[in-house]
């Protein structure tokens, strides 16, 4: 199984700033993904991050405010731009193989704009 | 398009007692996946038990078994001899394993174990 390092843990920040959050996997996995979960929800997919390519999203959410990089098959890199509080939220990123039966979450970015 | 639903948003146990949380799903692909996670307060996912669409015995982890049940679309998680350590927030998901296999969660079930 593989193990998804996420930095960073928690976050506080100003209104019209820009945080990068970064996950590490320590085996190559062929999908990532990054997820949103805003207080007491749920998680929503954000986009699929596409190895030395721009990155697939999902309805609602734009490259523009969420540009997300992935180098290579084991880093990726959320960026969540000119922040709001409506952004306060959980940020995981998650990795898997192609029709793997299990996928892994990092440790989750717990971010609070104010 | 796919779509879970998990209608307990609160369930209580006792401690060292069964408790079973459900999860339906609706989906049109042949081939896909079922998983269910634990979120504990500190906002990691811990992926407990996956379940193929094709697998033909219901799935087991330790005190983790999935009762699936295809014909009625559902996918129930039975935790047995609960612990005070499983109190959590429990997610039910589905990739489906044809198309980009991404995660769609259903909203969710708060565990709270009682001593």
């Amino acid at each position: 199984s593989a193990v998804i390092s996420q930095k960073p843990s928690r976050d506080i920040c100003q209104r019209g700033t820009s945080l990068t959050i970064q996950c590490q996997v320590d085996s190559q996995v062929t999908m990532m993904f990054w997820y949103r979960q805003q207080p007491g929800q749920s998680l929503t997919l954000i986009a699929t991050a596409n190895q030395g390519s721009e990155a697939t999203y999902e309805s609602g959410f734009v490259i523009d405010k969420f540009p997300i990089s992935r180098p290579n098959l084991t880093f990726s890199t959320l960026t969540v731009s000119n922040m709001s509080p409506e952004d306060s939220s959980i940020y995981l990123c998650s990795g898997s193989t192609t029709g793997g039966t299990e996928a892994f979450f990092g440790q989750g970015t717990r971010l609070t704009v104010v | 398009a796919q779509k879970i639903t998990q209608t307990q948003p609160g369930m209580f146990v006792q401690e060292k007692e069964a408790v079973t949380l459900d999860c339906t799903y609706d989906t049109s692909d042949p081939s896909y996946g079922l998983f269910w996670y634990k979120q504990p307060s500190s906002g990691e996912m811990i992926f407990l038990i996956y379940q193929g669409s094709y697998d033909q015995q219901n799935a087991t982890e330790g005190r983790y078994s999935l009762n699936f049940q295809k014909a009625r679309k559902s996918a129930n998680l039975v935790i047995s001899a609960s612990q005070l350590g499983d109190s959590a927030m429990y997610f039910c998901a589905m990739r489906d394993l044809g198309g980009y296999n991404k995660l769609i969660f259903g909203a969710g079930t708060r565990l709270a174990v009682h001593p």
